[in-house]
């Protein structure tokens, strides 16, 4: 079955220290997204990607950093530099601009909190 | 700026009433689509209906329906005879075309009591 996949389930993050979330999906989808929800305050867009070997920042990009090496993966990375990185983490992707209206479709989520 | 707001932070209905889930959306463009969510308490976003800014017919699909109506910029959704798996965070999200954002309003939060 096609889809995305968002592992792990749960991370601890000590620290100081950087943490990788791992995104896939099998969609063929053109366009990657990560998104940051905190209780009460909805979705918010941290990069996007429209292509390989090329992302954007979203709303929120400070201390996060992502790459797109494969169509297919989108890894998010929270460094030390994020100071409140406790949230739970979601991946999305959809078709690419010239097909109107796409939906998203969003993996299962990662629940990160500091140790 | 393009804006999605849902004003209710939280509902609760008994199991068999009907409910509706408000949505405003803010945008200048004149070609759009709106988007409903459904976020269970698995955390997974399920996508459950989109609409173009030229289609302002309503829809129904089983239990649930929309009415999106361009002279109000709203877009809700009633849930007809609730039940307690309909218990939820739902998002309404609006994206410009042409472009690959999605904007999201902060949700409402859905309890169906037994």
């Amino acid at each position: 079955d096609g889809g995305i996949t968002q592992s792990p389930k749960y991370l601890f993050r000590k620290e100081g220290q950087n943490v990788t979330l791992s995104c896939e999906q099998n969609l063929n989808h053109d366009a990657m997204y990560w998104y940051r929800q905190d209780p009460g305050q909805g979705l918010r867009l941290i990069y996007y990607s429209q292509i390989v070997n090329d992302f954007q920042k979203g709303d929120i990009a400070e201390g996060y950093s992502v790459s797109r090496e494969k169509k297919e993966s989108f890894p998010l990375t929270v460094t030390s530099a994020q100071k409140n990185p406790t949230a739970f983490y979601l991946c999305a992707s959809s078709l690419g601009t010239s097909f109107r209206g796409q939906p998203q479709h969003f993996g299962d989520g990662t629940r990160l909190s500091i140790l | 700026a393009q804006k999605v707001t849902q004003a209710q932070t939280e509902i609760s209905v008994v199991e068999k009433e009907d409910v509706t889930l408000d949505c405003v959306y803010e945008t200048r463009d004149t070609t759009y689509y709106l988007f409903w969510y459904k976020q269970p308490p698995s955390g997974e976003l399920v996508f459950l209906i989109r609409r173009n800014s030229f289609d302002e017919q309503n829809e129904i699909s089983g239990r649930y329906s929309w009415n999106f109506q361009k002279s109000t910029s709203s877009f809700n959704f009633t849930i007809t005879a609730s039940q307690v798996v309909d218990s939820a965070v739902y998002f309404c999200a609006l994206r410009k075309e042409g472009t690959y954002k999605y904007i999201f309003g902060t949700g409402t939060r859905l309890k169906v009591l037994a």
